[in-house]
This record gives C-alpha cells, sequence and structure tokens, in this order.
C-alpha cells in the first residue's frame, strides 16, 4: 500500500496555542487529501477536504478559521489547530488520494493531540 | 438513519475462532468497499478492498460484498489474538466523493 508519513504522532500543548501536524505521501502524489478526527471508541469523522493548490472544503460543523489546512504541494499537506482547546483533544489522521484513483484509500498514522 | 450502519460490538472471541463481521448500508451508489483494521492509537490499516459483489480472499481474511442486498462482510479465520482491533468498514460512490466509515467494530480475541 501507499506510504503515508504523519507527524507528530503526539503532542501536548496547552490551551490558546496552535499546533501544525504535517502529512506526507512518500511515494505517490497526492492531488486530493482528506483530515480526519477521531474521539475515543468513535469512527473517523471527515473533516475537510483539499485539493492541491486549491481552498479546502469543510464538512458541516467544522470551523475552517479553527483547522487551517494548506496543501500546497502534491507530496505535503497541512492541518493547524489554532487557539487549541481542551475540547480540540483528539486523534487527527490524514489520508492522501492521487491519480489514477482506484478508489483505495491510505491514512497516516495519526496525531495525538492533548490540549491542556 | 446512518448511510453505513456496523454493530460496534465489542465481539468476543476465543483463539482459533472464525470471525464475522458485518455492515449495511442504504446508498446503493456505493461502489467500491473497504475493511480497515485499526489498534488502538494507530491509523487505520487497509485489509481488504473489493469493487464487485461476490468473494474476495486474501490469506486469513475473506470479504464478501452483496450489493442486492446492501450488506458486505469479513470473515477471519483462525483468530489470532494478534487480530484484536478494531475492524471499520468503509465505502465509497467513487470518483472522488468522500468515503463513508461504519462505527467499527471492536473485536478481543483471547487465548
Amino acid at each position: 500500500g501507499a506510504v503515508v508519513s504523519q507527524h507528530p504522532s503526539w503532542v501536548i500543548c496547552k490551551s490558546g496555542t496552535s499546533v501544525k501536524i504535517e502529512c506526507r505521501s512518500l511515494d505517490f502524489q497526492a492531488t486530493t487529501m482528506f483530515w480526519y478526527r477521531q474521539f475515543p471508541k468513535q469512527s473517523l469523522m471527515l473533516m475537510a477536504t483539499s485539493n492541491e493548490g486549491s481552498k479546502a472544503t469543510y464538512e458541516q460543523g467544522v470551523e475552517k478559521d479553527k483547522f487551517l489546512i494548506n496543501h500546497a504541494s502534491l507530496t505535503l499537506s497541512t492541518l493547524t489547530v489554532t487557539s487549541a482547546h481542551p475540547e480540540d483533544s483528539s486523534f487527527y489522521i490524514c489520508s492522501p488520494r492521487g491519480r489514477p484513483n482506484t478508489g483505495e484509500l491510505f491514512f497516516g498514522e495519526g496525531s495525538r493531540l492533548t490540549v491542556l | 438513519q446512518k448511510e453505513v450502519e456496523q454493530d460496534p460490538g465489542p465481539l468476543s472471541v476465543p483463539e482459533g475462532a472464525i470471525v464475522s463481521l458485518n455492515c449495511t448500508y442504504s446508498n446503493s451508489a456505493f461502489q467500491y468497499f473497504m475493511w480497515y483494521r485499526q489498534y488502538s492509537r494507530k491509523g487505520p490499516e487497509l485489509l481488504m478492498y473489493t469493487y464487485s459483489s461476490g468473494n474476495k480472499e486474501d490469506g486469513r481474511f475473506t470479504a464478501q460484498v452483496d450489493k442486492s442486498s446492501k450488506y458486505i462482510s469479513l470473515f477471519i479465520r483462525d483468530s489470532q489474538p494478534s487480530d484484536s482491533a478494531t475492524y471499520l468498514c468503509a465505502m465509497i460512490a467513487g470518483g472522488y466523493n468522500k468515503l463513508i466509515f461504519g462505527a467499527g467494530t471492536r473485536l478481543a480475541v483471547h487465548p
């Protein structure tokens, strides 16, 4: 399967600070990046979809000014949680999709954010 | 009604048992069906990927799709303690539509 590198795998920060999570697709060009959030014992919830060089499309209920997504290149996308609060503590997972689209989706290892 | 229904379990079985995991869905536009395994605090790992109705086998895993009934299954033969994880079904309508996940079933295989 595709190789997806995501880091940091674990981050703890103080309330009010911003945290950046990086996702790299190492062996293919990711024209689309999906960002998911997963709370304990729950399934993955899609937060936003970004296409390389374009603005991200956010799912209903996800604040675009809080979760900044940058997809400036075909191998790197970043998610920045701005002014993080304890309720933002979650597991964030990226999933790149490239061309040709076979339907298969692979995921990064995830980044666990804990906001104190 | 959710687009994809999956019993969250937990499901506890003895080592060596055959495990059956299932999902039902309501959107007939779904074309691609996937099963992911997720260990605690890790990203999902793609196990099986199927497109058409029928069976697909890979080692101890068999994925089954019945589009007429809108029902998919994952069978695990000779289950091992290392199979203990959460299993997520997922499906997509094709193109660049988003992936829709089931709730995930927590499986525990005890020695």
